[in-house]
């Protein structure tokens, strides 16, 4: 089945505890995308990747880091995270540029 | 910058009733616009889409027209579910696989 994954779903944790959220991908697509969903703001990009080794802010990456080593694995990483980054998180990909996205199912983070 | 703006919510509405749910952009150039329905726990799913003037988008029985002389892309459905309870993003396409999403609208069907 064609899907993208993200793990944990849900998290909570204290700030300055450095975490990561994984995603993986299974349609072996090139494009990859970090979203946050906060409410009233609708869901904004935070980086995005057009290939392996090629990565680039979005909208809101204060705070972020992002590496794609492989294709199908894209991870979100919180080198000290603090509570304005509590949120939802998904992980999005796409084989071409203007193909269609296809979303992870959300991480629900909770930074104290 | 690229914007959607999207009805506020949430539309409560009894089953079979009609829906719309307004959206408008604003864009530079011509982008592709996007309906995403997100189910409760769940991330989002691409409802329907149109990439350029007066195209149609359906799917599921729902219908969105892309309206350049109003700049709008509204969502409606003839005979709305309780099944369709969900939040419907409304979203456009500029440049490099980057979307801008709109808010989101809450759809509460009652039975």
């Amino acid at each position: 089945e064609a899907q993208v994954t993200q793990n944990p779903r849900y998290l909570i944790t204290v700030t300055g505890k450095k975490l990561t959220v994984t995603c993986s991908q299974n349609m072996n697509h090139e494009y990859m995308s970090w979203y946050r969903q906060d409410p009233g703001l609708g869901l904004r990009q935070i980086y995005y990747s057009m290939n392996v080794e090629v990565t680039d802010k979005g909208d809101v990456p204060e705070g972020y880091k992002v590496s794609r080593k492989e294709k199908r694995n894209f991870p979100l990483i919180l080198e000290s995270p603090s509570p304005n980054q509590t949120s939802l998180y998904f992980c999005a990909s796409s084989q071409e540029p203007r193909d269609t996205q296809y979303f992870g199912p959300g991480t629900r983070l909770t930074v104290l | 910058g690229d914007s959607v703006t999207q009805m506020e919510g949430p539309v409560t509405l009894s089953e079979e009733a009609f829906l719309t749910i307004n959206c408008t952009y604003t864009a530079t150039g011509y982008p592709s616009l996007f309906w995403y329905v997100q189910y409760p726990g769940e991330g989002l799913q691409l409802l329907l889409k149109a990439t350029k003037a007066d195209d149609k988008g359906s799917n599921k029985g729902f219908e969105a027209t892309y309206r350049k002389e109003t700049t709008s892309f509204h969502l409606e459905k003839g005979s709305v579910q309780v099944s369709d309870s969900a939040v419907y993003f409304c979203a456009l396409r500029t440049g490099f696989q980057k979307l801008v999403f709109g808010t989101g609208t809450r759809l509460l069907v009652s039975p």
